[in-house]
């Protein structure tokens, strides 16, 4: 596609849930990025992928969190047993050039509501 | 920590007028500067950066000014439209990991009144 594409759109989850946010990003792009946005807030980095592998984990707020991007391309956000403070829109950004170049595409997020 | 520190956090502006927003940082060794505007629902659109070897750049209606001394950037849009009514984020980008991830601000959610 055009652009960087993120799926659910919306996901409401009970507290305790896990689940699973998908990114598809622009083909071809090699670095990937997955941010969280609290409302009201600037995006805060999460994890960084260049290709498959995953270079960066540091703003990973607990071991509940966890991504992966097997082959490259589509990268999936899960979050386990879900708590209310992860309430928030993920973004998803894609870049053609490895981590460093100036500027990458955000997609249009997931906005998790754990209730 | 590093943080880049973003007022006001609301603008009101008639069609027309001159939007100023400002954003503040601390680590000295950051290397890119973007302004990303952000509609409901959207994520954040890359809509100008600047390096801090400039001072000033422009493109079309938006205007970044860079003060390298003070550590502080700004984003000026004239003639502003109701079309720019927006959250508007700054951010920079870090010196050091793998990611060079960006650290934006909290945002301003301008608002142009027609």
């Amino acid at each position: 596609g055009a652009g960087v594409s993120q799926s659910p759109r919306y996901k409401v989850a009970k507290r305790g849930q896990d689940v699973a946010l998908r990114c598809d990003p622009i083909s071809g792009h090699v670095s990937l990025f997955w941010y969280q946005q609290a409302l009201g807030q600037g995006p805060e980095f999460l994890t960084y992928f260049q290709n498959e592998a995953q270079l960066d984990k540091s703003g990973l707020p607990s071991d509940r969190f966890f991504a992966e991007r097997p082959e490259g391309s589509v990268s999936t956000l899960k979050i386990q047993r879900t708590q209310q403070e992860d309430s928030a829109v993920y973004l998803c950004a894609s870049s053609e050039k490895p981590a460093g170049s100036y500027g990458y595409t955000f997609g249009s997020g997931t906005r998790l509501t754990v209730v | 920590q590093q943080q880049v520190k973003q007022s006001p956090q609301s603008l009101i502006v008639q069609k027309g007028g001159i939007s100023i927003i400002n954003c503040a940082y601390e680590n000295t060794a950051f290397d890119y500067f973007p302004w990303y505007q952000q509609f409901p629902g959207k994520g954040p659109a890359l809509l100008i950066a600047i390096r801090p070897d400039v001072s000033e750049k422009k493109e079309g209606r938006f205007t970044i000014s860079f003060n390298k001394s003070a550590k502080q950037f700004s984003l000026h849009i004239m003639d502003s439209q109701p079309g720019d009514s927006a959250t508007y984020f700054c951010a920079a980008r870090g010196d050091s990991g793998s990611a060079r991830q960006l650290t934006f601000g909290s945002g301003t959610q301008l608002t142009v009144l027609p």
